[in-house]
This record gives C-alpha cells, sequence and structure tokens, in this order.
C-alpha cells in the first residue's frame, strides 16, 4: 500500500537553528498537508498546500514556518529560527482530491527536539 | 468554524469491555468525518471513514462508527475490545466547504487491561 514517507524520524536541534523536515507525498495525491501534535495534546493542523501553493494555514503557521514543493516528488517544512515550543511531532500528509471525500494519509512523522 | 469534541480524555477497560467513544462536531454544512488511530509511538492510522450513504460504517479490527447527523455525533464502538486496541483515538471532520481542512479532536486515550 502507498504510504507517506518522512525523514528525519528524529532530529535534535539547538534553539535558533532552522530546520528542514522532508516528506514523499503518495503518488498520485495532489493535497499535501503539515500537522504538528506536541507531546501529550491534540493534532494540529499548519498548513495545507495545492497547486504549488499554500491553500490554508492555520495561526501556528507563522512567518517563521515555509513549504515547498522543490521537485516533483518531495514536499518540505522550513522552520527558520526553532524555539524551544517548536519541539514536536510533525506529520506530513497526502490526500486525493476532496471529490473523494479528502481522506488524508499520514506518514510516519518527524520528532523534533529544540534544545 | 468546526471543531471536534471528544468526551473522553482518558478510557480504562477490561479486555472483552464493549467500547464507546464519543465524538461531537461543530459544523452546520455537509461533512466528512474519520477515526484514526494512534498505537504507542508510532503515527496517525485511519480507522474508518464516513462521506455518505449508510451512516453505520465499519472499519478495521472490528472497529464500527455511527454518524447521527440530528445529534452532530460519530461515536465509535467495538462489541469487545483487546489488549491490543490500547491506543490514543482521535476523531476528525473535514467540510467541503471549509476548503477540506481536516480537524481533530483532542484524542482519547484508551488502556485495555489483559
Amino acid at each position: 500500500e502507498p504510504e507517506v514517507t518522512q525523514t528525519p524520524s528524529h532530529q535534535v536541534t539547538q534553539m535558533g537553528q532552522e530546520v528542514i523536515l522532508r516528506c514523499v507525498p503518495i503518488s498520485n495525491h495532489l493535497y499535501f498537508y503539515w500537522y504538528r501534535q506536541i507531546l501529550g495534546q491534540k493534532v494540529e493542523f499548519l498548513v495545507s498546500f495545492y497547486n504549488n501553493e499554500i491553500s490554508e494555514k492555520s495561526e501556528i503557521f507563522d512567518d517563521q514556518f515555509s513549504v515547498e514543493r522543490p521537485d516533483g516528488s518531495n514536499f518540505t517544512l522550513k522552520i527558520r529560527s526553532t524555539k524551544l515550543e517548536d519541539s514536536a511531532m510533525y506529520f506530513c500528509a497526502s490526500s486525493e482530491p476532496p471529490v473523494s471525500g479528502n481522506t488524508i494519509y499520514f506518514g510516519e512523522g518527524s520528532w523534533l527536539t529544540v534544545v | 468554524a468546526q471543531s471536534v469534541s471528544q468526551h473522553n480524555h482518558h478510557v480504562i477497560l477490561s479486555e472483552a469491555a464493549s467500547l464507546e467513544l464519543g465524538c461531537n462536531y461543530s459544523y452546520g454544512g455537509t461533512v466528512n468525518l474519520f477515526w484514526y488511530v494512534q498505537y504507542p509511538g508510532q503515527h496517525l492510522q485511519l480507522l474508518l471513514k464516513y462521506f455518505s450513504g449508510d451512516p453505520l460504517v465499519k472499519g478495521i479490527k472490528g472497529f464500527e462508527a455511527e454518524f447521527i447527523k440530528s445529534k452532530f455525533s460519530f461515536n465509535l464502538r467495538k462489541p469487545s475490545v483487546q489488549w491490543s486496541d490500547t491506543a490514543e483515538y482521535f476523531c476528525a471532520v473535514n467540510a467541503r466547504a471549509g476548503g477540506f481542512k481536516t480537524i481533530f479532536g483532542a484524542g482519547t486515550r484508551l488502556f485495555v487491561k489483559a
């Protein structure tokens, strides 16, 4: 079964450093997402991406965050200057077009620890 | 704005007990509804989904959920839980008019005693 894959699975970074989390969505999907889950808390929507642009973003997704689809397969989340409170599990997801009900399929997550 | 509430934050059951996890959503339009499961240390996996048709949907591992439109509810059920069902369960909603952004409830942690 096709999967969303994410790298790295775990990254430790110093506060203020830039981090790039990478994702390879399911190949025939057109909609891509990043979600975040702080330890012990709910899954929070960050951003959705379609047709090479952001279609929606949450309040969490401020100027420190950016997304990019640099080629035909990768979808990246960049955090420009990490803060302690950015420590979380970041899930990439992708989905088929909304006519299919927009079921999103998640990757295994990238666990980011900011120290 | 859409919102999802899950009534139980923690549930402890013995094996073979029946399970029902509550989920209510807030949105007046047409919605798609999902339950995801997250086993310890793992990612979110789709358990089941409802788009249209029969409001009683069956998912993997013996789970089912019933959409009751009048109550804005989509409760998850399983007649007899197993120790391996220990996990966190998330109800989620997206709406066509909301651009299909999927919103998650806070989750319910289920612990099944062997």
